[in-house]
């Protein structure tokens, strides 16, 4: 059962442009939405959440959206830097029960 | 302020043998995940100890998966026997919030290959 779902396996973005990585979601009873980050060999950690009462979060270079009409939530990067470069999960939470999509693979290139 | 350790990294087992990893989460967190990754796919949720009791272990296959947290610290996951679908990362997380709205700290993980 996929919860979370992000549709788009890989982004290529070139620095300095924005990247903006993408994440749906089917229960209406999650709460509180978070974005992680995971290099390779190292578990994910955590970059930026909003909680469901808000629409717009910010964290410097992050942006988070949340659309819960849709059930949408976007993360943002301006401007995208290299080492940015890693696999991004969108991670739903519903009273303590996090559910998390497959992740993206965002490369930006040099 | 020292992360969450898990141990061993890597470990290549026989289907049917048994495996065992640890975790120690950061100092003073209670509540305590696991979690299994298969490639391609996010982190699913195998159980959570609040302290050194069980709060969800509803996606546990337990006929062969077992995990205990004593004195409320250190966790250790079991499988046994193992199958070859058991291949993943198993991934070890803690907070220091009893319900789940903030950030959870990952450990690096245990590859486990299943042959």
């Amino acid at each position: 059962d996929q919860q979370v779902k992000q549709n788009s396996p890989s982004l290529s973005v070139q620095e300095g442009r924005i990247s903006i990585l993408n994440c749906d979601y089917t229960n209406s009873m999650f709460d509180y939405f978070l974005w992680y980050k995971k290099y390779p060999a190292e578990g994910p950690t955590f970059l930026i959440s909003i909680s469901s009462i808000k629409d717009k979060n910010e964290d410097g270079r992050f942006t988070v959206f949340l659309n819960k009409s849709a059930k949408h939530l976007s993360l943002h990067i301006v401007p995208s830097q290299p080492g940015d470069s890693a696999v991004y999960f969108c991670a739903a939470s519903a009273r303590g029960d996090m559910r998390f999509g497959a992740g993206t693979r965002l490369t930006v290139k040099p | 302020e020292a992360g969450v350790a898990q141990s061993p990294r890597y470990k290549i087992i026989e289907k049917r043998q048994s495996v065992a990893f640890w975790c120690n989460p950061i100092s003073g967190h209670a509540t305590l995940y696991w979690y299994q990754q298969i490639l391609g796919q996010g982190p699913k949720l195998l159980i959570q100890f609040q302290n050194n009791g069980v709060v969800d272990d509803s996606q546990l296959p337990k006929d062969r998966f077992s995990a205990e947290r004593l004195k409320g610290v250190d966790s250790t996951l079991k499988i046994q026997p193992a199958k070859l679908e058991d291949s993943a990362v198993y991934l070890c997380a803690s907070s220091p919030r009893a319900v789940n709205t903030g950030e959870l700290f990952f450990g690096e993980g245990s590859r486990l290959t299943v042959l």
